[in-house]
This record gives structure tokens, sequence and C-alpha cells, in this order.
């Protein structure tokens, strides 16, 4: 069975452009998770979804930062228009039933870095 | 979610046991303490959860003494490739969401 995959796993984009990540959860897990670590730093959480809806996106810096999963499939996470703070590793992760005891699967992330 | 403390890096030998020791003094009664593992330019990856005594698979075993205060990973044999950051965790399913601290660094050397 297929893990957790994230597109790009690099992305170099100049300052003000926009960038667009990509997540496909493994099949079945309606919880989806985005992270984030820049470096040097901890991973910070950014938003939740449960299937389809955010159930915690306190986590998002800014409203530059934008999280959908249409038809609680894959997800994406779009920075529009990108700084130089927002490069780091974007991780994420999918897990069959919600909570901090439920194991995680991450995928690989994207690292993304704004020049 | 209760605040864990543990070592911001190790160094070891290969062959050598590792243990890595977690501090959760605010462990609250339905808590449950998970390690993660991360290997460079990968995505943390659950290793072991236990919620008392110890546990044991193919990976590590989890100590945690009685009182649950703190908790031993322990890491039998290790070899360059077991070199990662682990995370130890404390939290029950009422926690929407992983809260990562900053991890210990392990470092294995030949």
């Amino acid at each position: 069975e297929a893990g957790v995959t994230q597109f790009p796993s690099h992305s170099v984009i100049e300052k003000g452009q926009t960038v667009t990540l990509r997540c496909d959860p493994i099949s079945g897990h309606d919880n989806l998770y985005w992270y984030r670590r820049v470096m040097g730093k901890e991973i910070k959480f950014l938003l939740h979804f449960v299937k389809e809806s955010k159930q915690d996106e306190s986590g998002m810096p800014n409203n530059r930062f934008l999280a959908e999963r249409t038809g609680g499939t894959y997800s994406t996470l779009k920075v529009q228009p990108a700084e130089l703070e927002d490069s780091g590793v974007y991780f994420c992760a999918s897990s069959q039933d919600r909570g901090s005891r439920t194991e995680a699967f991450f995928g690989q992330g994207t690292r993304l870095t704004v020049v | 979610l209760a605040k864990t403390t543990q070592p911001i890096s190790m160094d070891s030998y290969e062959g050598q046991e590792v243990n890595i020791t977690c501090s959760h003094n605010n462990i609250a009664t339905n808590d449950y303490i998970t390690w993660y593992q991360q290997f460079p330019s990968q995505g943390p990856r659950f290793i072991i959860q236990g919620y008392k005594t110890k546990v044991t698979n193919e990976v590590a075993s989890l100590f945690i003494p009685a009182d649950r205060k703190s908790s031993t990973l322990s890491l039998p044999r290790v070899s360059l490739s077991d070199t990662a950051v682990y995370y130890c965790l404390v939290g029950d399913n009422r926690d929407d969401k992983i809260i990562f601290g900053k991890g210990t660094r392990l470092h294995i050397l030949p």
C-alpha cells in the first residue's frame, strides 16, 4: 500500500511567486495534517483536515497560506505570494483516527526555498 | 498536552545499546507516551507507544516506571542507520494533533 506522498519534493521559487504543494494521504485516512519545519526550529503544526473540513487551522502563519482538501482526498497548500521566511520543509501526515495517540503517517516532505 | 523534556543530542557507537530518557512530569491519567523517529530528509515515523511498564517491538523497547513521569526509549545494538532525531510525545486522543518538541538528535559513530 502506498504511503503518504508529497509533490514536489523540492521547489525553489522567487519571492512574490506562488507555489502549490500537494499531499496524497493514505487511502481511507480521513485525517490529514500539514506541518512545517523552518531551518533550526521545531516541526510546527499548521492545520488539520477531517475529510474535506478544516478541523483546526490555528497553526497557519497568515492569510498568504491557503489549504484545501476537495472531496476529502488529496490536499493542496498554496503559498501566495511567497516570502523568504516561508522557506522550510513542509510535511503532510495522515491517520485513520484523530488524536495524538493515533499513529500518524508522514510523507517525505516538500523542501521549499524562497529566494 | 503534557510538556516533555529530552536530551538535545547524544552520540553512541555502533553495536551499543542506546537509551534516551524523556521526562513528562505533568502526564495525565489518559495520556499515552509515543516516540517518533525522523531520518534526515524524511518525515517522522512512529516507532513505539506505551502506557505503562514495558513495550517491545522489532525496533525498540519502551520502559515506563510506575509513576509514569518519565520514559526511556531503548535501541538495542545500534547501527549507523539509527542516526536520526527521536521525538517523545505525550497525549491522548482528546488532543487532535501531534505537537513536536525539539527531539533528541542521536548520532551513531563507527
